[in-house]
């Protein structure tokens, strides 16, 4: 069965720091969207990704954020410069077209803590 | 998954007995739902999806039940067996379709 990935599992890096967080969506896919859960809190949504642009984005995804998605097959998370309360769980997900749309997939996360 | 070490309600049932686990959305407007099964150490996987237009909607095991008047959703695991053990969140799509909100979940423990 097609399923989302994400690299790497675990990533640690130092507050100030850049990391770039992958996704490989599942390959018919057209919707993108990446989801946080710090420990302790819900899931929450980050942005959506459609057409080669943002098509929606929280509060959360400010000027730090970035995605993109290179080529056909990968999907990235940036974070320019990392704070503590960055720390969490990154998931991404993926969705097809029509009714399918609503279905989002997720990968099994990447774990980032900023220290 | 994360989602150890929320403040989760726990729902413990025995292996063979029937769950239910509720959830209140918050958007009247929304107009699709969706269950997910987060187990420890990985992400959300989908069960079963409902549209606002329905009021119940059954997969292999589990029924969704939507109720608009009073923003419910219900969540039921026929024959429930050890492998169903993890947190189950409702989520809510915006009317685009782009954006899922989560609820707070609920840990399932199922007891053999």
């Amino acid at each position: 069965e097609p399923e989302v990935t994400q690299t790497p599992s675990h990533q640690v890096t130092q507050m100030g720091q850049e990391v770039i967080l992958r996704c490989v969506p599942i390959s018919n896919h057209l919707y993108f969207y990446w989801y946080r859960q710090i420990l302790g809190q819900k899931v929450e949504f980050l942005v959506s990704f459609y057409n080669n642009e943002i098509s929606e984005k929280s509060e959360i995804f400010d000027d730090q954020f970035s995605v993109e998605r290179p080529d056909g097959s990968n999907f990235t998370l940036k974070i320019r410069s990392t704070k503590l309360e960055d720390s969490a769980m990154y998931f991404c997900a993926s969705s097809g077209s029509g009714v399918s749309s609503y279905e989002q997939y997720f990968g099994p996360g990447t774990r980032l803590t900023v220290t | 998954g994360e989602s150890v070490g929320l403040h989760l309600p726990t729902l413990s049932v025995q292996e063979g007995d029937n769950s239910i686990i509720n959830c209140a959305y918050s958007n009247s407007a929304s107009d699709y739902f969706i269950w997910y099964k987060q187990e420890s150490g990985k992400g959300p996987q989908f069960i079963i999806d409902i549209r606002s237009n329905m009021d119940k909607r059954q997969g292999q095991r589990v029924t969704v039940l939507l109720n608009k008047t009073v923003k419910h959703l219900s969540l039921q695991i026929a024959a429930t067996q050890p492998g169903d053990s993890a947190v189950y969140f409702c989520a809510e799509v915006d009317n685009a379709g782009n954006m899922l909100t989560f609820g707070g979940g609920t840990r399932l423990m199922v007891k053999p």
